[in-house]
């Protein structure tokens, strides 16, 4: 099983819709949970960060965290083409608090 | 400007030729981390350095060496490269990746090698 797993997509919303992206994670004592975004052929760029249960809200992203589930979730409201991207699901595992493992990403496409 | 700064961006190479990429950063950062991006497998760490001549594996350091000598720069070095390590190649700097700070990524290296 991979420690962080996300469906590859390609997830496509029309734009204005509400885009869900998912993460699901093997390490219980997870500790830090971190959302990128990859425009193609570029660099991953943090989003989102989340440490407790619930929501966090950022301007049109909300990031969801339910340990005891063991996912974590983005919501990007508001989709808009430029939201087009890979995005990157990242956990800090317990044992290596200072590694990040990331998933292998879900690529969104939001249709003009 | 705050940056990770990866050379070079583009390297084409020939079997068992050693080569370095080199990393920087200026934000006064502890921890450095070389990832690799293959399509299909996401990040892939491969090493990190939590501070000057600290350094530790990550999931797949075969046939990979770094060096933290100072503090802005974590050079990845590559001493025979063979065609399985054809890939696209990040170098990140945080303070702390494991609590909130996360990684900041450079532009990438992609290698193929041939």
């Amino acid at each position: 099983q991979k420690e962080v797993e996300q469906n590859s997509g390609p997830l496509s919303v029309p734009e204005g819709a509400i885009a869900s992206l998912n993460c699901t994670y093997s390490d219980r004592v997870s500790q830090s949970f971190f959302w990128y975004r990859q425009y193609s052929g570029k660099s991953p760029e943090l989003i989102m960060s989340i440490y407790s249960n619930g929501d966090k809200e950022d301007g049109r992203f909300t990031a969801q965290l339910n340990k005891a589930s063991q996912y974590v979730s983005l919501l990007i409201r508001d989709s808009q083409p430029s939201d087009s991207a890979t995005y990157l699901c990242a956990v800090s595992l317990s044992g290596s608090a200072r590694q990040l493992t990331f998933g292998s990403g879900t690529q969104l496409t939001v249709l003009p | 400007e705050a940056q990770v700064t990866q050379n070079p961006r583009y390297l084409i190479t020939v079997t068992g030729k050693k080569l370095t990429v080199t990393c920087s950063q200026n934000m006064n950062h502890e921890y450095m981390s070389w990832y690799r991006q293959d399509p299909g497998l996401g990040l892939r760490q491969i090493y990190y350095s939590m501070n000057v001549e600290v350094t530790d594996k990550g999931d797949v350091p075969e046939g990979y060496k770094v060096s933290r000598k100072e503090k802005r720069n974590f050079p990845l070095i590559l001493e025979s490269p063979s065609p399985n390590q054809t890939s696209l190649y990040f170098c990140a700097s945080s303070l702390d990746p494991g609590r909130l700070y996360g990684y900041t990524f450079g532009s990438g290296t992609r290698l193929t090698v041939v």
